[in-house]
């Protein structure tokens, strides 16, 4: 079955430029999608379709999508934004269908 | 805007059925997939299946056996039912809207619920 590789950790200071990858093979042929997921919360969508944005997401999330990486970028990253990120994608290759990254903790320093 | 709600047990003994249903608010359910996700403690997303207004589903192989949802499209609601549990089935247990409508890949989840817990215990 298809398999997402997220770093366990990222850390960064306030007001800086956080990037969380999310690696496999060949992902750029597929459409990423990425969840936001605070402690005792639900997963929220903060990107869908590689690099579109939700309504009511913040400019400063976006995405990108090439070759074996997709990213998750945050802008100006705010505490509020500390929380456990999670890459997805369909894959249609298999019957396993959705496939889950094992999650970034994003600390913010 | 659309609301999603999980019901049910929180606590199922070992080798019997989990039962979780999920109420619509604030849309219908028809015309949409609906998936059931699973979260253990401390770790990471793992999407158990889902189902078409139509009764359609599909399930994640590790899980194909044991699994059996449904949808009563009446009560806007939707159902899961996983039988034979044991202590690693113990998760919080998430209901997820597929978008985009009636799309059968790509797809991604929006809204959550907002999660139940079940605990497989004697």
């Amino acid at each position: 079955s298809y398999v997402l590789t997220q770093p366990p950790s990222v850390s960064v200071a306030p007001g800086k430029t956080a990037r969380i990858t999310c690696g496999g093979n060949n992902i750029g042929s597929k459409s990423v999608h990425w969840y936001q997921q605070k402690p005792g919360q639900a997963p929220v969508l903060v990107i869908y379709y590689d690099s579109d944005r939700p309504s009511g997401i913040p400019e400063r999330f976006s995405g990108s999508n090439s070759g074996n990486t997709a990213t998750l970028t945050i802008s100006r990253v705010e505490a509020g934004d500390e929380a456990d990120y999670y890459c997805q994608v369909w894959d249609s290759s298999s019957d396993h269908f959705v496939v889950f990254g094992g999650g970034t903790k994003l600390t913010v320093l | 805007q659309v609301q999603l709600q999980e019901s049910g047990p929180g606590l199922v003994k070992p080798s019997e059925t989990l039962s979780l249903t999920c109420t619509v608010s604030g849309g219908s359910i028809s015309s949409y997939y609906w998936s059931w996700i699973r979260q253990p403690a401390g770790k990471g997303l793992e999407w158990i299946g889902r189902i078409y207004t139509s009764g359609s589903t599909n399930y994640n192989p590790s899980l194909k056996s044991r699994v059996t949802m449904s949808v009563d499209t009446s009560k806007n609601q939707f159902s899961l039912k996983l039988s034979s549990v044991t202590a690693a089935d113990t998760a919080v247990y998430y209901c997820a809207r597929d978008l985009p409508i009636s799309s059968s890949s790509s797809n991604w989840f929006d809204p959550w619920g907002q999660g139940t817990l079940v605990t497989v215990s004697s």
